[in-house]
């Protein structure tokens, strides 16, 4: 069964540490899509990043980078210099194709980033 | 950048009630998910729907839910009669096809309140 593990409920930090957001996955499917999103306090989700399957390279954009490790199902999420402005709750997800031809998400528990000041 | 939205943003019902949450999906999308999310949880899958029909749904879709594409533009979903527990953000998503395997897109969400 597919499944997305974020171990880190809450994670506190003063501004401009990095910090690193977990996230595990289990699936069966050799084809998948793993994205993070953002959620602020406002509630909508905000796409950060689509990685499929077959693309272990890292990603580096401004401030933000995942690491994507297939050997420990790993899709793990760093911002670097943190900002106030980061503050959210952050989601990993999952989705795979089904026989109905749709993809639906699997969304792990998230993650509450909070920085300090 | 074409986007989904979501009415109302907001909805306060009385328990036993039936509400009407509304999409309207980004144009040339095929592909229509709701997901819930209840207050300090994750995100849920509920229902996909591609042509005119349910492909997917989750054991939380009841037969107090449902969908439907009216008009070819909006995308609603229904719940007969409200319950305490159906209180949450819903989340209604809409996505390309099988085969671009695009992101989903995300509406803001409609933050339903069921007292």
């Amino acid at each position: 069964a597919q499944k997305v593990t974020q171990a880190q409920t809450e994670i506190s930090v003063v501004e401009k540490e990095d910090v690193t957001l977990d996230c595990v996955y289990e699936t069966r499917d050799t084809t998948y899509y793993l994205f993070w999103y953002k959620q602020p306090p406002s509630g909508e989700l905000v796409f950060l990043i689509r990685r499929n399957s077959f693309d272990e390279q890292n990603e580096i954009s401004g401030r933000y980078s995942w690491n994507f490790q297939k050997s420990t199902s790993s899709f793990n999420f760093t911002i670097t210099a943190s900002q106030v402005v980061d503050s959210a709750v952050y989601f990993c997800a999952l989705s795979e194709a089904r026989a109905s031809g749709t993809y639906k998400y699997i969304f792990g528990t998230g993650t509450r980033l909070k920085v300090l000041a | 950048e074409p986007e989904v939205t979501q009415t109302p943003s907001h909805q306060v019902t009385q328990m036993g009630q039936e509400v009407i949450l509304r999409c309207v999906p980004i144009s040339n999308h095929l592909y229509f998910y709701w997901y819930r999310q209840i207050l300090g949880q994750k995100v849920e899958f509920l229902v996909s729907f591609y042509n005119n029909e349910i492909s997917e749904k989750s054991e939380i879709f009841d037969d107090q839910f449902s969908v439907e594409r009216p008009d070819g533009s909006n995308f609603t979903l229904k719940i007969r009669s409200t319950k305490l527990e159906d209180s949450a953000m819903y989340f209604c998503a809409t996505f390309w096809d099988s085969l671009s395997q695009e992101t989903q897109y995300f509406g803001p969400g409609t933050r339903l309140l069921v007292l």
